[in-house]
């Protein structure tokens, strides 16, 4: 039973276009988190959602938005996808910050 | 938040000890001391933290000195399964605050 799911695995798309990934965890955190993971492999944060509290990473454009419909459920919405938005996003969960639960990732790709 | 500096890589052979060590000159009295391994392909998984001294569960050992500028991670006789990036964080154990990972350690287990 996955603690933590992400769909999809794989996301092809073309640039321009509006795409979402989903998120799910099923440990009862409070808190969860989207990653970006770029081609040189560092994994950059870029939202963190703790009881409808939104802490947002200034450098992440605002064409990506976290939308929260209960604690179990984080999803990522990215409007006018560019070439550099390609990368694998992770979704992850902590109920104590510093031990933090990650999804298997979502590998975007955009042509 | 503290920075750390790791090896970019490391190399060993099946069955040995390996150890990591991770500087911190900066660290903060409420940091605490938390490794991630990253499989390819694979999100972060949290494999052990510590705040002073020493700490072991059944993955690894974490050795932290009084001042605790400097963490070691060591993980007995290495297999090739070990073969992953390993990410040292030191940050305060609050909830709902962001991470950031550094470039990590990346190990290779040869046979």
């Amino acid at each position: 039973d996955t603690a933590v799911s992400q769909t999809p695995k794989y996301l092809v798309t073309q640039m321009g276009n509006d795409k979402s990934i989903k998120c799910e965890q099923n440990l009862g955190h409070d808190t969860m988190y989207w990653y970006k993971q770029d081609s040189k492999k560092f994994l950059k944060i870029m939202f963190s959602y703790n009881n409808k509290e939104l802490i947002i990473n200034e450098t992440v454009p605002n064409r990506f938005s976290p939308k929260s419909p209960d604690k179990a459920h984080l999803n990522l919405h990215i409007n006018s996808l560019e070439l550099g938005d390609s990368a694998v996003y992770f979704c992850a969960s902590s109920q104590e910050r510093n031990i933090q639960y990650f999804g298997a990732g979502t590998r975007l790709s955009v042509l | 938040l503290a920075k750390t500096t790791q090896p970019i890589s490391m190399d060993s052979y099946e069955g040995q000890e390996v150890n990591i060590t991770c500087s911190h000159n900066n660290i903060a009295t409420n940091d605490y001391i938390t490794w991630y391994q990253q499989f390819p392909s694979q999100g972060p998984r949290f494999i052990i933290q510590g705040y002073k001294t020493k700490v072991t569960n059944e993955v690894a050992s974490l050795f932290i000195p009084a001042d605790r500028k400097s963490s070691t991670l060591s993980l007995p006789r290495v297999s090739l399964s070990d073969t992953a990036v390993y990410y040292c964080l030191v940050a305060p154990n609050n909830a709902g605050n962001m991470l950031t990972f550094g470039g990590g350690t990346r190990l290779m287990v040869k046979p």
